[in-house]
């Protein structure tokens, strides 16, 4: 079964810096996706950026990009020129490749901090 | 494009009553997903349909669980005999074939 781990509960950064959540995942499979979602203070989950792990290009989206590390199993995001608006709840996830295998398995989750 | 719509956002309950939950999914979305999601963690997910197939449930979709969308559309999670464990935030995504999952706001249930 696969497994998605963040280590980091909390962070902070002040704003207009940069910051780094972590993410690692366990699975037997060698094409699968990854996916960051941000989820605001009761508002509904965003689709922050995604990786195809067959692709060896990161992943970027206007400030946020990712450091996929296929080998080690690692999925980070880094978030530049952090802004108020970027406070919030970021999830890790994972899907399968293949057809039929739909879900997403998520981290726990890490509470980002913007510090005015 | 009006989102994914969950009804209702909040729901309290006593404890053994039965409840219902209603999902609008982005309307060219094929498919739709149940997760629940508890304080401090991740979302779990609880199943998926295809249109109107059901193709694949969770081991934490007890027989108290059942879910449905019957022509393709919305879709229902119906929880009988609801418990305290049952207490979480129950989430609807959808998506178009295996593009990203959008999801909704969520509906809130509370159990006392």
């Amino acid at each position: 079964a696969q497994t998605v781990t963040q280590s980091q509960p909390e962070m902070s950064v002040q704003e207009a810096e940069t910051v780094t959540l972590s993410c690692t995942y366990d699975t037997s499979e060698s094409d699968y996706y990854l996916f960051w979602y941000k989820q605001p203070p009761s508002r509904q989950m965003i689709l922050v950026i995604r990786q195809e792990a067959y692709k060896q290009q990161n992943a970027t989206e206007n400030r946020f990009s990712v450091n996929f590390q296929k080998a080690a199993k690692s999925f980070s995001l880094k978030i530049s020129d952090s802004q108020l608006g970027d406070a919030a709840m970021y999830f890790c996830a994972y899907r399968a490749l293949q057809a039929g295998n739909e879900k997403l398995t998520f981290g726990t989750g890490t509470r980002l901090t913007i510090i005015p | 494009d009006t989102g994914v719509s969950q009804d209702p956002r909040h729901k309290i309950t006593k404890r053994g009553q039965n409840v219902t939950f209603r999902c609008d999914p982005i309307s060219e979305h094929n498919r739709l997903y149940w997760y629940r999601q508890t304080l401090g963690q991740g979302p779990e997910f609880l199943t998926y349909f295809q249109n109107e197939a059901q193709l694949e449930k969770s081991r934490l979709l007890s027989d108290r669980f059942s879910a449905e969308r019957p022509k393709g559309s919305f879709s229902t999670l119906e929880i009988q005999r609801t418990e305290q464990g049952d207490s979480a935030m129950y989430l609807c995504a959808s998506s178009f074939n295996s593009r990203p999952q959008h999801f909704g706001d969520g509906t809130r249930l509370s159990i006392l």
